[in-house]
């Protein structure tokens, strides 16, 4: 099973880009990555997700590597809304049904 | 629109109790699923159901029983559970197996 590492925590200013790294050097070719994020306990929020190319939404932009070992997650300008936990994840095609693994995440805060 | 809903948002319930929780989407979507995600961990994928059909058990304690009475409801039937069965139960749905789910708010449960 492709499996997801990312930092434990990170610090980032109010205002300025959050840069949100992540590794998975085991995933497959047809397996995408996903982030996530969880505010306090609320139920996990759908951030982006991709395959191969570079992702932008209105929320973050995903910028996969050409080796799809890692990807970072890109919040443009962060505020203090977006501190919560971040899930980068893969999911996996198991059983004929499709999963999302989620791994130990990101503590994201930003600072004022 | 992408909610789903979930009830009750809060449950405490003994160790001789019956009880259910219950989740709804009015998405169209028709794969659906249930986390569980213990105080500082990630979720856990417990069971998914794909066109009321259930697709994967990932190996829960029968004391859990999963319920798809239709397309857009999903229910989780509790019985004779333990205290460590405490935690948050997340619902998710997603249009297909191979789309992006989208999480509830949860129900935090607590047993005594």
């Amino acid at each position: 099973d492709a499996k997801t590492t990312q930092p434990p925590s990170m610090d980032c200013a109010e205002g300025r880009a959050a840069n949100l790294p992540c590794n998975h050097s085991t995933i497959s070719g047809n397996e995408y990555v996903y982030w996530y994020r969880q505010i306090h306990s609320q139920g996990p929020q759908y951030i982006i997700h991709g395959l191969k190319n570079n992702e932008t939404n209105e929320m973050a932009s995903l910028i996969i590597t050409e080796d799809r070992k890692s990807s970072t997650l890109i919040l443009p300008h962060a505020t203090l809304r977006d501190t919560a936990v971040y899930y980068c994840i893969v999911r996996l095609a198991v059983q004929g049904a499709q999963k999302l693994v989620f791994g130990q995440g990101t503590r994201l805060t930003i600072n004022p | 629109d992408t909610e789903v809903t979930q009830t009750p948002k809060h449950l405490v319930m003994g160790m001789t109790n019956k009880k259910s929780l219950k989740c709804e989407q009015h998405m169209g979507h028709r794969a659906m699923y249930w986390y569980k995600q213990k105080a500082k961990k990630p979720p856990e994928l417990m069971f998914v159901y794909s066109y009321e059909k259930l697709s994967i058990n990932e190996s829960v304690p029968s004391r859990f029983s999963p319920e798809c009475p239709n397309s857009s409801l999903l229910n989780l039937h509790l019985h004779a559970l333990q205290p460590e069965d405490s935690a948050l139960y997340l619902c998710a749905s997603s249009q297909g197996q191979t789309q992006t789910q989208y999480f509830g708010p949860g129900t935090r449960l607590l047993v005594l």
